[in-house]
């Protein structure tokens, strides 16, 4: 059975960093990529970036471009999400989600992490 | 802002059919396909459409997709009281080189 565990919820203040984790188990950590997925009280869905666990490829989203860096630790099948420089407006719930490869170029936010709260907040 | 476009709210009777739209432009859903996902409150989304118009085993056939251009449109039929939900589209962008998703279409059953 596939599994997706985050990290516990955080509170930061302006300016501070937030670090979460997403354990992953039941699957070959490396054959499949992570994406992380954030949303904001009462918002959408926002797609944060992507990680190969193979390569440690990355692909980040350009509104975040330069404050937040994915990794992944193969050895706990573990992959991590940090953010920098936090403001009010990064408040919201933070996905880890496995993907999955449907075929021809096609690729699904298969299974989610239960989400971590972050709030920023002086 | 999504660049991806949604109506804010849809609704219906239970058994009536509703549809949602999705717009975007040639660099999304003129070229890729398209994803609807479900969310429930307070819980993770759930992929309800894939490939466009594909369903995962599991999702019954009153749900349905399609695509025309630069737009796609998710259809619920038979509407239920457990399919009130949060519905998103979804869709890789060639020039962001990155995923978008819609800002969201909150279904009430009346």
């Amino acid at each position: 059975q596939i599994q997706v565990v985050q990290s516990g919820a955080e509170v930061k203040k302006p300016g501070a960093s937030v670090k979460v984790s997403c354990k992953t188990s039941g699957y070959s950590f490396t054959d499949y990529g992570l994406s992380w997925v954030r949303q904001a009280p009462g918002q959408g869905l926002e797609w944060m970036g992507w990680i190969s666990p193979y390569k440690g490829n990355t692909n980040y989203a350009q509104k975040l471009q330069g404050r937040v860096t994915l990794t992944t630790e193969t050895s706990t099948t573990t992959a991590y999400m940090e953010l920098r420089n936090l403001r009010s407006d990064d408040t919201g719930v933070y996905y880890c989600v496995r993907e999955s490869d449907c075929g021809g170029g096609c690729y699904w936010f298969q299974h989610w992490g239960q989400g971590t709260l972050v709030t920023v907040s002086s | 802002q999504s660049v991806l476009i949604q109506p804010p709210s849809a609704s219906g009777t239970p058994g009536q059919r509703v549809t949602i739209s999705c717009a975007g432009s040639n660099s999304n859903i003129g070229k890729n396909y398209v994803y609807w996902y479900q969310q429930l409150p307070g819980t993770a989304p759930k992929l309800l459409i894939y490939k466009t118009n594909q369903r995962p085993s599991g999702v019954p056939d009153r749900f349905s997709g399609s695509k025309s251009g630069t737009s796609a449109s998710l259809a619920i039929s038979g509407l239920r009281s457990e399919d009130e939900a949060d519905f998103y589209c979804a869709a890789w962008d060639d020039s962001l080189s990155g995923w978008l998703f819609g800002g969201g279409t909150q279904v009430t059953v009346l």
